[in-house]
């Protein structure tokens, strides 16, 4: 089992250009996170998805869109990237809620310039 | 607003002693709490979570302390080792109404050295 795989794993956009990050899990997971980390702050939450064809905002979401057309994929996009965009970007998945845990992939390092 | 505060930056500790790593929250809808270890360069990896309904889990050298009267709650690793050497993430999630989405609410971290 690979776990969570995220693609690519660093990345440097320049303003205004967009791209796709990609989340993959082969562990049958329902449920998927994308949380941005920056110095300091923790994680925060994205956006998230409990199943497939299903999205929803969490703490941070203005600049991203993100799709789940696929249960096995999640994908987070920016339309056009912006300096406060340069962070670590994790995907996590998880088989339940609550006490369940996350199960993070490798991160993926976005800088804008 | 933050809901979830760790306020230790780092903490250093010698080889086989305890380690504590503190962290308090606001929020008393707060059903779970869990603690994460990250590596440079690494995703977080889960160590060991906790039911607002325990005050006390434990793991091998692990174990989560919770004090909800005072919204607290600390890891407690003995003895500590040089792996331990890592960020450690204190997380809360809480139901809404349509039931827990399994959205994490994410402390700052505390950076741990374990000196050999």
């Amino acid at each position: 089992n690979a776990g969570v795989t995220q693609t690519p794993k660093f990345r440097v956009l320049k303003t205004g250009q967009s791209m796709t990050l990609l989340c993959a899990q082969d562990m049958n997971h329902e449920y998927m996170y994308w949380y941005r980390q920056d110095p300091g702050m923790g994680l925060r939450l994205i956006h998230y998805s409990v199943g497939e064809g299903t999205t929803a905002k969490g703490e941070v979401p203005d600049g991203y869109n993100v799709s789940r057309l696929k249960k096995q994929n999640f994908l987070l996009g920016l339309e056009s990237a912006a300096p406060s965009q340069t962070s670590v970007y994790f995907c996590a998945s998880s088989y339940g809620t609550g006490g369940y845990e996350q199960y993070f992939g490798p991160g993926t390092r976005l800088t804008v310039t | 607003d933050q809901q979830v505060k760790q306020n230790s930056p780092s903490l250093s500790v010698q080889e086989g002693r305890i380690s504590i790593l503190n962290c308090d929250y606001t929020n008393s809808m707060f059903d779970y709490f869990l603690w994460y270890k990250k590596y440079p360069a690494e995703g977080p990896t889960f160590l060991i979570s906790i039911s607002s309904i325990k005050d006390k889990n434990e793991d091998g050298r692990f174990t989560v302390f919770l004090n909800k009267s005072a919204k607290h709650l600390s890891l407690h690793i003995v003895p500590s080792q040089p792996g331990d050497s890592a960020v450690y993430f204190c997380a809360a999630t809480a139901g809404d109404g349509s039931g827990n989405t399994g959205k994490l609410i994410f402390g700052q971290g505390t950076t741990l050295q374990v000196k050999p």
